[in-house]
């Protein structure tokens, strides 16, 4: 049971470039996030997924595509790398539960540096 | 979204108990408080959750007032590998509103001393 999987671990982009990272959980959960955080910051919501094929905005979703066509796996697409994307990118599932409680798992991370 | 409010940094010596207090005024009915764990380098990880009262698990405890609008992170007799971010989240569940909304503020950095 590998948790939440991350590829790749680290990648330099020049600025325009484009690419796409990629998550994947074996944990068979319907919610699936994408966070960034920059130093010294708190983790902010880029895009969510509630289930397979359908995905929403969070609080940064711009200049981010996001896809979710199958259930353990959400792909977070960057079209035109720009600086201010720079950052560490974390993915995240959950299971939501009929009380309310959730918690969230965190794949290690994926640090961009865009030039 | 509530808004939490928590220490920038502690520093604690080893084998001391440690209290992060988070201070969440605007904590809806259906939040419950949720505690992350984040090392350098790593992905934030689940500690403790609760929604009132007192939760304990083998790593830590949770202390929520009748009223809700703070809550306690106590970390019993830490060591060194404490030494992490810790991160209070207040939000609802995922069945409450799609998914679930939290915001991850800056966190309180505790530094444990020798």
């Amino acid at each position: 049971n590998a948790g939440v999987t991350q590829t790749p671990k680290f990648r330099v982009l020049k600025t325009g470039q484009s690419m796409t990272l990629l998550c994947a959980q074996d944990m068979n959960h319907e919610y699936m996030y994408w966070y960034r955080q920059d130093p010294g910051m708190g983790l902010r919501l880029i895009h969510y997924s509630v289930g397979e094929g359908t995905t929403a905005k969070g609080e940064v979703p711009d200049g981010y595509n996001v896809s979710r066509l199958k259930k353990q796996n959400f792909l977070l697409g960057l079209e035109s790398a720009a600086p201010s994307q720079t950052s560490v990118y974390f993915c995240a599932s959950s299971r939501p539960q009929t009380s309310g409680e959730e918690t969230q798992y965190f794949g290690p991370g994926t640090r961009l540096l865009v030039l | 979204l509530a808004k939490t409010t928590q220490p920038i940094s502690m520093d604690s010596y080893e084998g001391q108990e440690v209290n992060i207090t988070c201070s969440h005024n605007n904590i809806a009915t259906n939040d419950y408080i949720t505690w992350y764990q984040q090392f350098p380098s790593q992905g934030p990880r689940f500690i403790i959750q609760g929604y009132k009262t007192k939760v304990t698990n083998e790593v830590a405890s949770l202390f929520i007032p009748a009223d809700r609008k703070s809550s306690t992170l106590s970390l019993p007799r830490v060591s060194l590998s404490d030494t992490a971010v810790y991160y209070c989240l207040v939000g609802a569940g995922g069945n409450s509103g799609g998914y679930q909304k939290v915001t991850f503020g800056t966190g309180t950095k505790l530094q444990v001393i020798p």
